[in-house]
């Protein structure tokens, strides 16, 4: 089946400061990705929607700013929390997919990313 | 407005039970996809099954079987025989065309117990 990496697997960072996570997919050419984060014993929420080449589309709420997408290429894209905060805090989790277009196509997901900041 | 309910939120259970989790949704698209997603402990989703709105068959996969009910609105999940290894958090998903947004339950966790 299709494998999404993500890296780092954990980060601890001090407040103020960025980080960035990729997100790649390692034996297919995603034209979407896709970030969500999960705050303990909670769902997925939708961040943004990445379609390579172009600007990411962010969900309500969601800071720019704050999230920066990167969709560069077909197998990466990276999310940078910039200045983080404690509230920042999360499970970062992306996903990809093979085609662009319509909700039959299956997400695969990375392993997560769990950001602590202090 | 696009939602998935599951109104369990903790399940626990002895090993070898049955046990089923279930997923509501509401959309007023004709065209959806419904899925389910297994996260164990580790965190990294599992994909189980994916359904579209036009195929309104049941499914079973070894020790797994869904129940898809357009009429109640309604994508149950069964695990036959359960086993400690089934213990994870379980996601049910309302994937709408076009759009592409994945709406995500709130997840039901299944403790199985020895």
């Amino acid at each position: 089946g299709a494998v999404v990496s993500q890296h780092p697997s954990w980060v601890i960072c001090k407040s103020g400061t960025s980080v960035k996570i990729e997100c790649r997919s390692l034996d297919f050419q995603a034209t979407t990705m896709f970030w969500y984060r999960q705050f303990p014993k909670q769902s997925l929420m939708l961040m943004a929607t990445s379609n390579e080449g172009s600007k990411a589309t962010y969900e309500q709420g969601v800071e720019k700013d704050k999230f920066l997408i990167n969709h560069a290429s077909l197998t990466l894209s990276t999310l940078t929390v910039t200045s983080a905060h404690p509230e920042d805090s999360s499970f970062y989790i992306c996903s990809a997919t093979l085609n662009r277009g319509n909700g039959a196509d299956t997400q695969y997901f990375g392993p997560g990313t769990r950001l602590t900041v202090l | 407005a696009q939602k998935v309910t599951q109104a369990q939120t903790e399940i626990s259970v002895v090993e070898k039970e049955d046990v089923t989790l279930d997923c509501v949704y509401e959309t007023r698209d004709t065209t959806y996809y419904l899925f389910w997603y297994k996260q164990p402990p580790s965190g990294e989703l599992v994909f189980l099954i994916r359904r579209n709105s036009f195929d309104e068959q049941n499914e079973i996969s070894g020790r797994y079987s869904w129940n898809f009910q357009k009429s109640t609105s309604s994508f149950n999940f069964t695990i036959t025989a359960s086993q400690v290894v089934d213990s994870a958090v379980y996601f049910c998903a309302l994937t709408l065309t076009g759009g592409f947004k994945t709406i995500f339950g709130a997840g039901t966790r299944l403790f199985v117990k020895a």
